[in-house]
């Protein structure tokens, strides 16, 4: 079974300039989530989907990122315009959403540098 | 003050080795616990998933959750070489108070051989 698949995996772009990241998770996974990881730290979450509904965005600064779930499969994550503190990992994740013991399984990311 | 709180490492040992590694926890309403690995420019492998205080063990990995003092440990044994990687601790809440993991900042190992 195919696993989370992003890209690209790696995107560089000079400031102010919009990028995006695209996901397609894994095959009847209901739930997809969108991590932000900085050098050093751990994933923080950006955006939370169930099916094509956001559930969870109160990470997602609104103001330059935006997000998408159409027909509630792929994903995208746009940056408009980007800033030099953008720089970092956007990691994938999905879920299949049910239950209590719910395991998220994560993409290999796509790596930013905002010059 | 962070969440979850993780030593940074670098951890360096022999090859063959315990590899221990640890996080401390604030929130008591965390019930989930994980142990993701992660390679170099790769994403999160999930290794090990424990609810509640206790222990679980599949093959030379070992995870332990106690609650009371909130802090889970991963032991690794016979380290291998392969096993040079990241560690990063995971936690979430029951799932009617939404699906948020919250990691620590990881654990980088090094297995020498």
């Amino acid at each position: 079974e195919a696993g989370v698949v992003q890209s690209p995996r790696y995107k560089i772009i000079e400031k102010k300039q919009p990028v995006a990241f695209w996901c397609n998770p894994i095959s009847g996974h209901n739930t997809l989530y969108w991590y932000l990881q900085n050098l050093g730290q751990g994933p923080e979450l950006l955006i939370r989907y169930e099916n094509e509904e956001a559930v969870d965005d109160s990470q997602l600064p609104k103001d330059r990122f935006s997000a998408e779930r159409l027909k509630g499969v792929d994903s995208t994550l746009k940056i408009q315009p980007a800033e030099l503190g953008d720089s970092a990992v956007y990691l994938c994740a999905s879920s299949l959403g049910l239950g209590e013991a719910d395991t998220q399984y994560f993409g290999p990311g796509t790596r930013l540098t905002v010059l | 003050q962070k969440e979850v709180e993780q030593d940074p490492g670098p951890l360096s040992v022999p090859e063959g080795a315990i590899v221990s590694l640890n996080c401390t926890y604030s929130n008591s309403a965390f019930q989930y616990f994980m142990w993701y690995r992660q390679y170099s420019r790769k994403g999160p492998e999930l290794l090990m998933y424990t609810y509640s205080s206790g222990n679980k063990e599949d093959g030379r990995f070992t995870a332990q959750v106690d609650k009371s003092s909130k802090y889970i440990s991963l032991f690794i044994r016979d380290s291998q070489p392969s096993d040079s990687a990241t560690y990063l601790c995971a936690m979430r809440k029951v799932k009617a108070a939404g699906n948020k993991l919250t990691f620590g900042g990881g654990t980088r190992v090094l297995v020498k051989p």
